[in-house]
């Protein structure tokens, strides 16, 4: 199975910063990544596929980049609604494996 | 738009087998391309792909799982259902059924079905 490896797992920030998180594969997977946001109690939400393309109606200031085996997905100016936990996972072979997570808390 | 909601029993003893099933609305599963699949969600192990299938029947089982699990689809009532045998409480979960095409991301998610594996 492919590894998926977040840093960091927590990260305290306030409205208006800048945040990258890091997600590493344990082998190449080209650009098959994506990213997650996750309320509490609710289900997964698509942010971001294949590295960098923003899923359809997400504001712009979630973006992602990387290949091979180092991807960051960027919040440009954090809002509110953002803080949350987000998840990569790898979408290049199956068993599809996710990154442990990294929550994002409010400081 | 698609929609995805499971369905079964939220309490399930020790040995037995655990069903679930995931119903879509606003969209065929025979739809082309794509794969329906399982994922869980426990504290002890995060996300986990359990499963998929394709309308037609072919099947990926994630290794771990693969001796327990078994995932089925009834085109005719737009379901896909998953089986899994034997459980233990390490079965414990949130069960997510999504839709999945190869090389891109799960990009609907069912709301979810907590299963409690106790006896």
């Amino acid at each position: 199975d492919i590894q998926m490896t977040q840093s960091p797992s927590s990260l305290s920030a306030s409205v208006g910063d800048r945040v990258t998180i890091t997600c590493r594969a344990s082998q190449s997977i080209i650009t098959y990544l994506n990213w997650y946001q996750q309320k509490p109690e609710k289900a997964p939400e698509l942010l971001i596929y294949t590295a960098s393309s923003l899923q359809s109606g997400l504001p712009s200031r979630f973006s992602g980049s990387g290949s091979g085996t180092e991807f960051t997905l960027t919040i440009s100016s954090l809002q509110p609604e953002d803080f949350a936990t987000y998840y990569c996972q790898q979408s290049f072979n199956i068993p599809y494996t996710f990154g442990q997570g990294t929550k994002l808390e409010i400081k | 738009q698609l929609q995805l909601q499971e369905s079964g029993p939220g309490l399930v003893k020790p040995s037995e087998t655990l069903s679930l099933t995931c119903t879509a609305s606003g969209d065929s599963i025979s739809t082309s391309s794509f794969y329906w699949g399982w994922v869980r969600q426990s504290p002890g192990k995060g996300l986990e792909y359990i499963a998929s299938i394709y309308y037609s029947g072919s099947t990926y089982y994630s290794p771990s799982l693969k001796s327990r699990v078994t995932i089925s689809v009834d085109t005719s009532k737009n379901q896909f259902s998953l089986k899994l045998s034997s459980v233990t409480a390490a079965d414990t979960a949130v069960y997510y059924c999504v839709r999945v095409k190869t090389y891109y991301p799960m990009d609907v998610w069912g709301q979810g079905t907590t299963v409690i594996v106790s006896s």
